[in-house]
């Protein structure tokens, strides 16, 4: 069982480029988030989806999107990077809104 | 949204003590969840606890418990027999009736010998 995994573990964006961060989780869970962590921050969330082909907006969606074509996979899609959104971006699972979260390990972004 | 505030910046304990760290939550949710997350300084997200707001009891794991008073809105989170490997950054979270998560900026805890 590798639970949420994440890739990249790291990269650097010039402004203005496009990146895919990839997020899979193996245990079946019908919930995934993504949530990016400021420096000296708590998470916030950025978008969650609560099965295959359905998403929604979290409290920071502007600058990203999402899909949900199969439960096991999440990516969250960059457009047009900008500096704000250098952070870290963790993924989520979990199987129902009652029980905790598991966390990848994240993706250290830095768009310069 | 929901409003969790963690007022301690850092906290510090000597080893084998215990040591409380404070949050206080605002929701106008009938039904929600409380978590107490660990971050070390490698960075990972380890659950800890999970306080349901309809819980009669305090939640207990381990060395860990939740200190939940629902009138007052506070989870405080109490880590008995305090170990070196304790030193984190705590991140206090309450999870809303749509299954979102509102974390705290968190409390740096270090943990001495």
């Amino acid at each position: 069982n590798a639970g949420v995994t994440q890739t990249p573990k790291f990269r650097i964006l010039k402004i203005g480029q496009s990146m895919t961060l990839q997020c899979a989780q193996d245990m079946n869970h019908n919930y995934m988030y993504w949530y990016r962590q400021d420096p000296g921050m708590g998470l916030k969330l950025i978008y969650y989806s609560v099965g295959a082909g359905i998403t929604d907006k979290g409290e920071v969606p502007n600058g990203y999107n999402v899909s949900r074509s199969t439960t096991e996979d999440f990516p969250l899609r960059l457009e047009l990077a900008a500096p704000s959104q250098t952070s870290v971006y963790f993924c989520a699972s979990t199987k129902g809104r009652y029980y905790e979260q598991y966390f990848g390990p994240g993706t250290r972004l830095t768009v310069t | 949204a929901q409003k969790i505030t963690q007022t301690q910046p850092g906290m510090f304990v000597q080893e084998k003590e215990a040591v409380t760290l404070d949050c206080t939550y605002d929701t106008s949710d009938p039904s929600y969840g409380l978590f107490w997350y660990k971050q070390p300084s490698s960075g990972e997200m380890i659950f800890l606890i999970y306080q349901g707001s309809y819980d009669q009891q305090n939640a207990t794991e381990g060395r860990y418990s939740l200190n939940f008073q629902k009138a007052r809105k506070s989870a405080n989170l109490v880590i008995s027999a305090s170990q070196l490997g304790d030193s984190a950054m705590y991140f206090c979270a309450c999870r809303s009736t749509l299954g979102r998560l509102y974390f705290g900026r968190g409390t740096q805890l270090t943990v001495w010998p």
